[in-house]
């Protein structure tokens, strides 16, 4: 049973526009989570994160916004650029344990040019 | 060159076959991890090490065997293996295992026929 859930596994935007991913969760005991991006042949490098305590963080192009009730984050990239192409995975953990960050199945961002 | 560096990059083997992947960190870094990724599926953490102690195993079999001789070096032994364990392995290190902060290596590509 999946506890991090990315449903689209594709996603294709227009250079400028907005690309917005989506990542829901189940397990009610996660306050932190990251998103991690991944270029073909390498691997995933960390891009933001948010800690549960705030529901937006913000790093340039990229936010991140987080509804507790929902169980819902989504990462925004605006204005997206062809370099955005990448794999985008969604990450959880409890903070403060032992217990390791658990990874969605990630959506692949293609930004046309 | 993100700081972990993982030997070789591609593997090809026969089920029959014994192999090893190496992963390099000189991040200081004092835990490092083992995670699978399948197409379209989660990361999957096989193995943690915190310290040169094994502190996590997830239900791994058997034909997967971890070695940590160090803090900088980490090795997973291969040994008949099946096809659907083809994937790729990526190792990740981190301050330590309560740290959020994963550097990835670039992986192991592994195809086993």
């Amino acid at each position: 049973d999946q506890q991090v859930k990315q449903n689209s596994p594709s996603l294709s935007v227009q250079e400028g526009r907005i690309s917005i991913l989506n990542c829901d969760y189940t397990n009610s005991m996660f306050d932190y989570f990251l998103w991690y991006k991944k270029y073909p042949a390498e691997g995933p490098t960390f891009l933001i994160s948010i800690s549960s305590i705030k529901d937006k963080n913000e790093d340039g192009r990229f936010t991140v916004f987080l509804n507790k009730s929902a169980k819902h984050l989504s990462l925004h990239i605006v204005p997206s650029q062809p370099g955005d192409s990448a794999v985008y995975f969604c990450a959880a953990r409890e903070s403060g344990s032992a217990r390791q960050l658990t990874f969605g199945s990630g959506t692949q961002l293609t930004v046309l040019p | 060159e993100t700081g972990v560096t993982q030997t070789p990059r591609h593997l090809v083997m026969g089920m029959t076959n014994k192999k090893s992947l190496k992963c390099e960190q000189h991040l200081g870094h004092n835990a490092m991890y083992w995670y699978k990724q399948s197409a379209k599926k989660p990361l999957e953490l096989m193995f943690v090490y915190s310290l040169e102690e094994r502190v996590e195993n997830n239900s791994v079999p058997s034909r997967f065997s971890p070695e940590c001789p160090n803090s900088s070096h980490l090795f997973l032994h291969l040994h008949t293996l099946q096809p659907e364990d083809s994937a790729l392995y990526l190792c990740a290190s981190s301050q330590d295992v309560r740290g959020s902060g994963y550097t990835f290596g670039s992986g192991t590509r592994l195809t086993v026929v």
